[in-house]
């Protein structure tokens, strides 16, 4: 009973670090996404996934790059973390690809700090 | 242009009473999807019911339930009776053609014992 799995849960860099977050699914579902959580600003999108093999940017793509490893992970990298990539991380997945009507299944969130 | 507001940043009430938390949508696209999430404490987000715009009919769940008026552009979620466990931050999204999806910035409900 997995559903989208995210690690880690919590992390702290230094500035100009780099990481990479890893999200999994377990549901076969095609299309994954990640998305930030910031008070006052809801979820903004980072980066999408239709399908294995595609990604596509959201709202909020600079200081990311992200990975679409195979049908069931997909992985967001910060290579030179800054403070205001402080936040918390949601990976989302969704059953058919391109079909923005079909409800997302999310991860428990990476809470990330940058100092 | 899509926007979603749910203008109710946060709401306070005590155990048993009902709640209602608003959303009011935009879009000019005749078929749409309108979606509620809930965020306990917790911090996961859980998907609660999808409509679309073709079925005004409200839907009720337990306590839970929906009012789609599209004369009014609103997708309305009251919680009856409301308990400590519906404390969590809702959300409201709204799914249009063009694959965009459009989050509300969310309501913050504390339902106090």
């Amino acid at each position: 009973n997995a559903g989208v799995t995210q690690t880690p849960k919590f992390q702290v860099l230094k500035t100009g670090q780099s990481m990479t977050l890893q999200c999994a699914q377990d549901m076969n579902h095609n299309s994954m996404y990640w998305y930030r959580q910031d008070p006052g600003m809801g979820l903004r999108l980072i980066y999408y996934s239709a399908s294995e093999g595609t990604t596509d940017k959201g709202e909020v793509p600079n200081g990311y790059n992200v990975s679409r490893l195979n049908k069931r992970e997909f992985s967001l990298r910060l290579e030179s973390a800054a403070p205001s990539q402080t936040s918390v991380y949601f990976c989302a997945s969704s059953e058919i690809p391109g079909q923005s009507n079909q409800p997302q299944h999310f991860g428990d969130g990476t809470r990330l700090s940058i100092l | 242009a899509q926007k979603v507001t749910q203008a109710q940043t946060e709401i306070s009430v005590v155990e048993k009473e009902d709640v209602t938390l608003d959303c009011v949508y935009e879009t000019r696209d005749t078929t749409y999807y309108l979606f509620w999430y809930k965020q306990p404490p917790s911090g996961e987000l859980v998907f609660l019911i999808r409509r679309n715009s073709f079925d005004e009919q409200n839907e009720i769940s337990g306590r839970y339930s929906w009012n789609f008026q599209k004369s009014t552009s609103s997708f309305n979620f009251t919680i009856t009776a409301s308990q400590v466990v519906d404390s969590a931050v809702y959300f409201c999204k709204l799914a249009g053609n063009n694959r965009k999806l459009i989050w509300g910035l969310g309501t913050s409900l504390a339902v106090n014992p």
